[in-house]
């Protein structure tokens, strides 16, 4: 059974590095095929994919905030590490991590999201 | 970057109905689409994947079609706990991108 869950802080100041842990199990991201990726959602407001990390290493991030992201895993600790550098106000939201399979290749299992918010 | 646009942005229907969520994408996607259920304060659930397969778990009365650049979310027939947000999501082309969402309202 695969579980996700994220932890980090839950507000953060202007300019300020955001960093969240998506910790896991129910599968090892140094074996399986398979990813794991970040995706936030203001509030009342849609979905918007950040980045990936594969088992293999493969990183994706969005064009969008390219600058700002940077994804990573421990493979031992089973986590994965999303830090975001010069955090504004609109990067207020619901982040959320999620396993994605090989089969089904799409984000199959969600964690159950942490709220950010950006505020001084 | 391909756009997804839903419609409509709000369907509002009975138990028992039919409902058709609509999502067009920007250029062709061939069938990498997916399709994802929110109710408030619960993260998404995966329903359809590669535009016409249900995930596990996932009533029969969820169904997803399409190809290309048009591709359709059915919900045979209405449970109140249908009530939900739906939202799909390609996998084409990088970045991956989600639409805006449809809110689908059980009267």
């Amino acid at each position: 059974q695969i579980t996700l869950k994220e932890s980090g802080p839950t507000l953060v100041k202007p300019t300020q590095t955001l960093t969240l842990t998506c910790t896991f199990s129910g599968f090892s991201l140094s074996i399986n095929v398979g990813g794991v990726g970040w995706i936030r959602q203001p509030p009342g407001k849609a979905l918007e994919w950040l980045a990936i990390i594969h088992w293999n290493g493969e990183i994706h991030y969005s064009p969008s905030l390219d600058s700002r992201l940077t994804i990573s895993k421990d493979t031992s600790e089973n986590q994965v590490v999303l830090t975001m550098t010069n955090v504004d106000p609109v990067d207020t939201a619901t982040y959320f991590c999620a396993h994605r399979g090989p089969d089904p290749d799409a984000f199959d299992i969600w964690g159950q999201g942490i709220m950010v918010t950006v505020s001084s | 970057e391909i756009v997804l646009t839903q419609s409509p942005a709000t369907l509002s229907l009975s138990p028992g109905e039919r409902a058709t969520l609509s999502c067009r994408a920007s250029q062709n996607i061939l069938y990498y689409l997916a399709w994802y259920q929110q109710k408030p304060g619960q993260a998404p659930r995966l329903l359809i994947y590669d535009a016409s397969n249900r995930a596990t778990g996932i009533p029969a009365r969820f169904s997803g079609s399409g190809s290309g650049a048009d591709f359709t979310l059915t919900v045979s027939s209405l449970e109140p706990e249908d009530s939900a947000v739906y939202f799909c999501q390609q996998r084409s082309k990088w970045p991956l991108t989600f639409g805006q969402g449809t809110r689908l309202e059980i009267k």
